[in-house]
C-alpha cells in the first residue's frame, strides 16, 4: 500500500531564517506530487505541484519554492521566511492514472 | 475560487444520518465531485468522488443530481468521530480547490 509522510511534524522557525520541508511517497511511482498551504482557520491553498522529476509547477507568487530531486521526494524550501509564512503545508500524491489524492499528516510551521 | 456553495455548519444527532449538501452550478462535463474531510489538525482524508453515477463507499454515499448542479454526502450513521469540516470540490483531479466547507458538528 502506499503512504505519505512529512517531516517535521512541527516547527518554529524565526523571520528571515531559511526553511527546508520534506514530503516522500512510498509504495507507488510516478506521482503527482503537490504542496498545499493552510492559515489559521482558512482553507487549503494549492502552492504548488509536481508531474515529474524536475518539474514543477506554481500556483501563486510567494516567498516560497518547491523542487523535486528524485521521484517520490518534494521539497518546499524558503531563503528567507517571513511571519506570513506561517501555517499548515500539506503534502498530497495522486497516481498518475487516477483522479485522487491523498494528503499526508502535515507540517505545522510557526514564523516568530 | 472554489466552484462549490456550502452551507457553513451542521448538526447531527449521532447514529443519524447526516446529509451534507452541495451546489455546483458551474460544474462542467469532465469534472468530478470530491468530497474530503478534515478533523482538527489533520490533513484532508478522501471520502469519495463521483462523476455521473451515485457512488457509495464503506465511509459514505455521494448523490449526484441528473443535472450535476448538486450533490449530497450521506453518512448513514454519524458517530462523534465524524465530526470535522467536510470540503465539497469539483476538479479534474489535478488541482483541488478548497472552500470553506461545511462544519458537521455530531452531538450525543
Amino acid at each position: 500500500s502506499q503512504t505519505i509522510h512529512q517531516w517535521p511534524a512541527t516547527l518554529v522557525q524565526p523571520v528571515g531564517s531559511p526553511l527546508s520541508l520534506e514530503c516522500t511517497v512510498e509504495g507507488t511511482s510516478n506521482p503527482n506530487l503537490y504542496w498545499y498551504r493552510q492559515a489559521a482557520g482558512r482553507g487549503l491553498q494549492l502552492l504548488f505541484y509536481s508531474v515529474g522529476i524536475g518539474q514543477i509547477s506554481s500556483e501563486v507568487p510567494q516567498n516560497l519554492s518547491a523542487s523535486r530531486p528524485q521521484d517520490r521526494q518534494f521539497i518546499l524550501s524558503s531563503k528567507k521566511l517571513l511571519l506570513s509564512d506561517s501555517g499548515f503545508y500539506l503534502c498530497a500524491w495522486r497516481p498518475g492514472s487516477r483522479e485522487t489524492q491523498y494528503f499526508g499528516p502535515g507540517t505545522r510551521l510557526l514564523v516568530l | 475560487d472554489a466552484k462549490t456553495t456550502q452551507p457553513p455548519s451542521m448538526d447531527c444527532a449521532e447514529g443519524r444520518a447526516a446529509n451534507l449538501p452541495c451546489n455546483h452550478s458551474t460544474i462542467s462535463g469532465n469534472e468530478y465531485v470530491y468530497w474530503y474531510r478534515q478533523i482538527h489538525s489533520q490533513g484532508p482524508q478522501y471520502i469519495i468522488h463521483g462523476l455521473k453515477n451515485n457512488e457509495t463507499n464503506e465511509m459514505a454515499s455521494l448523490i449526484i443530481t441528473e443535472d450535476r448542479k448538486s450533490s449530497t454526502l450521506i453518512l448513514p450513521h454519524a458517530t462523534l468521530r465524524d465530526t470535522a469540516v467536510y470540503y465539497c470540490i469539483t476538479s479534474y483531479g489535478n488541482k483541488l480547490v478548497f472552500g470553506a466547507g461545511t462544519i458537521l458538528r455530531v452531538k450525543s
